[in-house]
């Protein structure tokens, strides 16, 4: 079975400032999906960056990137210059293939600080 | 233009009453999801279907019946609603395939059963 973890239930970053929110999975796939989503407190879950298992280059989306780790499983998530619009529940989630099941994290709770 | 529509947004219900939520998307996708978010934000799947079969099935009471008139819906029926059932229910579609198969998620709706 696949589990994906969030280790930080909350974390909090100021104004401008960079932030890293840490994912690690478990799977003994090897072709496989990873997600990074927000969720803002209108609720709405919203796509921030996907990264291709088969892929060894970081996946980059304007101030969001990740730092992929294939062998150690780990999936984390960069926010440069971090704005207030930032603030909302992060999600890591893994996507088998085939089949396409999502898998979700806990969820990081992160507040930016003004 | 909304691509992952679902209606209502808010649902306030009393215990053993039955209750449809609808879900459509109008993004051509093969692929249609239910998950429930529960208050503490976990994120689990309960459903998917494929072209207006069902895929996925999770452990859900049978009270739960998904019911897909065509690729575009997605409802979701719940009978002799309980107090557990209350949590945010989000519908979601994707296109498998190796390069489109990001998840796109409604609103959500928010059920509370008192």
């Amino acid at each position: 079975a696949q589990t994906v973890t969030q280790s930080q239930p909350e974390m909090s970053v100021q104004e401008a400032e960079t932030v890293t929110l840490s994912c690690t999975y478990d799977t003994s796939e090897n072709n496989y999906y990873l997600f990074w989503y927000k969720q803002p407190p209108s609720r709405q879950m919203i796509l921030v960056i996907r990264q291709e298992a088969y892929k060894q280059q970081n996946a980059t989306e304007n101030r969001f990137s990740v730092n992929f780790q294939k062998a150690a499983k780990s999936f984390s998530l960069k926010i440069s210059d971090s704005q207030l619009g930032d603030t909302a529940m992060y999600f890591c989630a893994f996507m088998r293939l085939p089949g396409n099941q999502f898998y979700f994290g806990t969820g990081t709770s992160l507040t930016v600080i003004p | 233009d909304t691509a992952v529509s679902q209606t209502p947004k808010y649902l306030v219900t009393q215990m053993g009453n039955d209750k449809s939520i609808k879900c459509e998307q109008n993004l051509g996708h093969d692929t249609m999801y239910w998950y429930k978010q529960d208050s503490k934000k976990f994120l689990k799947i309960m459903f998917s279907y494929n072209n207006k079969e069902l895929i996925i099935n999770e452990t859900v009471p049978n009270r739960f019946s998904p019911k897909s008139p065509d690729k575009a819906h997605l409802n979701l029926h719940i009978n002799s609603l309980e107090l557990g059932d209350s949590a945010v229910y989000f519908c979601a579609s994707s296109q498998p395939g190796l390069y489109t198969d990001t998840q796109y998620f409604g609103p959500g709706t928010r059920l509370t059963v008192l």
